[in-house]
Formats: structure tokens, sequence, C-alpha cells
């Protein structure tokens, strides 16, 4: 069971947006910075939020990132046939002195 | 560009041991914190390990505390797991990932494309 909880699946049709959530605590979430990862079917994890609401550079500005309290989202708009992946946040967690997951979310283009 | 080529994934019987290891380039690599993150087959990613650049500060999961062991040569620019007591649920594929910095706490940035580690008889 994953200390942070999102969703199990998100799903829009081509140039919508949707809303990925990532709950938390007062030990992980609202003290620590949130990242959020893009998984591609059979790929490894690729970076796509960092510090809450930072974009790397490549990651198309259809993607946003928030944090208030012991919560996160993850924001697509537009969405693209190649959107379609699975989703996880993370941070670090005070009380266990690790990394905590949530337990990731399919983006489904329909 | 960051590399990261992980190796030494194989086949071990319940209890047995493997060492893992990770080359990293295109980065100075003393100067970023590395850690190992594990994705069993169909689930979610596991966080196993992290160890800061100098190597003077390391964490573990409590699922593999006692039984793994991070480690860190950064004169040949290589990271290290050892696995002994391995378990059934141990089977994963085995992410070797950088860190944002040198402070073990600051996230993952790049990964490299794992090594599946099988535990089985």
């Amino acid at each position: 069971q994953s200390v942070l909880t999102q969703p199990p699946s998100a799903s829009g049709t081509p140039g919508q947006g949707v809303t990925i959530s990532c709950s938390g605590t007062s030990s992980n979430i609202e003290n620590n910075f949130v990242y959020w990862y893009q998984q591609l079917p059979g790929a490894a994890p690729r970076l796509l939020m960092y510090r809450n609401d930072q974009r790397p550079s490549g990651v198309p500005d259809r993607f946003s990132g928030s944090k208030s309290g012991t919560s996160a989202s993850l924001g697509i708009s537009g969405l693209r046939s190649e959107d379609e992946a699975d989703y996880y946040c993370a941070t670090w967690d005070d009380s266990q002195s690790g990394y905590v997951f949530g337990s990731g979310t399919k983006v489904i283009v329909l | 560009e960051v590399q990261l080529v992980e190796s030494g994934g194989g086949l071990v019987p319940p209890g047995g041991s493997l060492r893992l290891s990770c080359k990293g380039s295109g980065f100075k690599f003393s100067t970023y914190a590395m850690s190992w993150v594990r994705q069993a087959p169909g689930k979610g990613l596991e966080w196993v390990s992290v160890i800061s650049g100098s190597g003077d500060n390391i964490y573990y999961a409590d699922s593999v505390k006692g039984r793994f062991t991070i480690s860190r040569d950064n004169y040949g620019n290589t990271l290290s797991l050892q696995m002994k007591s391995l378990r059934a649920e141990d089977t994963a594929v085995y992410f070797c990932v950088k860190i944002l910095s040198t402070d073990w706490y600051a996230g993952f940035d790049y990964w490299g494309q794992g090594t599946l580690v099988a535990v089985s008889s």
C-alpha cells in the first residue's frame, strides 16, 4: 500500500485536460518538494515536474504542477495520444527517512 | 548527455546474493546523490536506497534494511547495490537513478534502463 494516494486512472479525449491528484501527509508532501514522473509502456520513468511546479527542459508546457498543504496535482492540458502512460508522484518522507511514491495513475486517451 | 547503465541482474534462488552496478557518465558523478528504485512486474515504483554524493549519508527502505547495502565509487563513477538473503518479493526491475543534487532528498531526475532481478528456485 503506497504512502501517497493517487487515483488508479484518468481519461480524456484528445485536446481535453486531465488532473491527477496526489494526497499525502504533513511528514511528506506538506514539508517537502513533490516530483512527478511519466512512465511510457516498457520504458524507464522520466522526470516530468520537479520542486512542485518546475518543468525540466524538453517537457511541454501542457504539463503543470501544483501543491497545497498535504496534496499535489499534475495537470495535462491538450491531451495527446502520446500522453497515454503511467504517472507517479514522489516526495521525501521525514518520518520514514526515505522516498515515497504514489501508487500511479494510468492516463487513457480515449 | 547523462547516461546510467546498470548491470548485474539475473536469476538467483531464494536466500541468494547478487550485486548490481551502475556506471554513470555525462555528469560530475561525485557531486550528485544516487539512488536505487525498483519495480515489480506489473506493479508501481518502490524506492530502495539512496546515498549522498560523498557517501556519508545512506538510507534504506524498511523492506530491504539489513539485507541490501548501497555504496559508490566516485573515482570509477560507479554505484553499487549488494543484495543478500534475497526473497521472491525482491523480484523486480532495478533502476539506477540520479538525484537532482548532492542532497539525498532532492528528488530523482535521470533514470537508467533498469536491470531485472528474478528470485526463484
